[in-house]
């Protein structure tokens, strides 16, 4: 089955800066690959996503990139802010197909803005 | 709009009792999946449900058990508790067909089994 590894596990970086978190998968079928935030007492929430058709996908100061020859994909953050401290995971799965996708999550990334 | 709605938010139980954590959804999604979350493992699948009546297995489903008696709700049970099972849960559901993929999460159920 698919396993994803994500580092770094802590990320602590000045107001302003780029954050970079970065996930490798195993199971070249997997096409759909997700970013979650989860922020102190809540649910993860979908930040962005990226299917395989394409390299690349912004929105705003939040971009993903993705190598699939390599098999791993990134989040990066630009021009950091407060807000954007949190718990960052990323995920890979099958995009359609049989049943529901069933996503695989990496462990986690502790985002700190320091101001 | 509720969305995804968990119960109970936290609970503290004896080794041994038996346990139901509740998941309640008003988007009429027709799947619906219990992830537990521990530190350094990230999220981890122990059951699903693509509609009413069927449920499947996912990576941690031992000790675990679901049903999914219609669209709305989707219980997870532990019939014996053991203090492995101590973690937050967390219900999430999405729309099969004609949806972007994106899994709209509950705000989880922190479990203590001493």
């Amino acid at each position: 089955g698919e396993n994803v590894e994500q580092h770094p596990s802590t990320l602590s970086v000045q107001e302003g800066d780029s954050a970079v978190i970065k996930c490798t998968y195993s199971d070249s079928a997997s096409n759909y690959f997700p970013w979650y935030k989860q922020e102190l007492g809540k649910g993860p929430q979908l930040i962005i996503d990226i299917r395989s058709n394409v390299g690349e996908k912004k929105d705003q100061r939040i971009a993903v990139t993705l190598n699939k020859t390599a098999k791993h994909f990134s989040l990066h953050i630009t021009e950091t802010q407060p807000e954007d401290s949190a718990v960052y995971f990323c995920a890979a799965s099958m995009w359609g197909g049989q049943g529901a996708q069933k996503l695989v999550f990496g462990q986690g990334t502790r985002l700190t803005i320091n101001p | 709009i509720a969305g995804i709605t968990q119960a109970p938010t936290s609970q503290i139980l004896a080794a041994g009792r038996r346990m139901t954590l509740r998941c309640t959804q008003d988007m009429r999604h027709n799947a619906m999946y219990w992830y537990r979350q521990d530190l350094g493992l990230g999220l981890r699948l122990i059951h699903y449900s693509n509609t009413a009546g069927t449920t499947g297995k996912g990576e941690v489903p031992d000790g675990y058990s679901v049903s999914r008696a219609n669209t709305d709700d989707f219980p997870l049970t532990l019939a014996s508790a053991v203090p492995s099972q101590t973690s937050v849960y967390f219900c999430a559901s999405k729309p099969l067909a004609g949806g972007t993929g994106e899994l709209f999460f509950g705000e989880g159920s922190r479990l203590t089994v001493l």
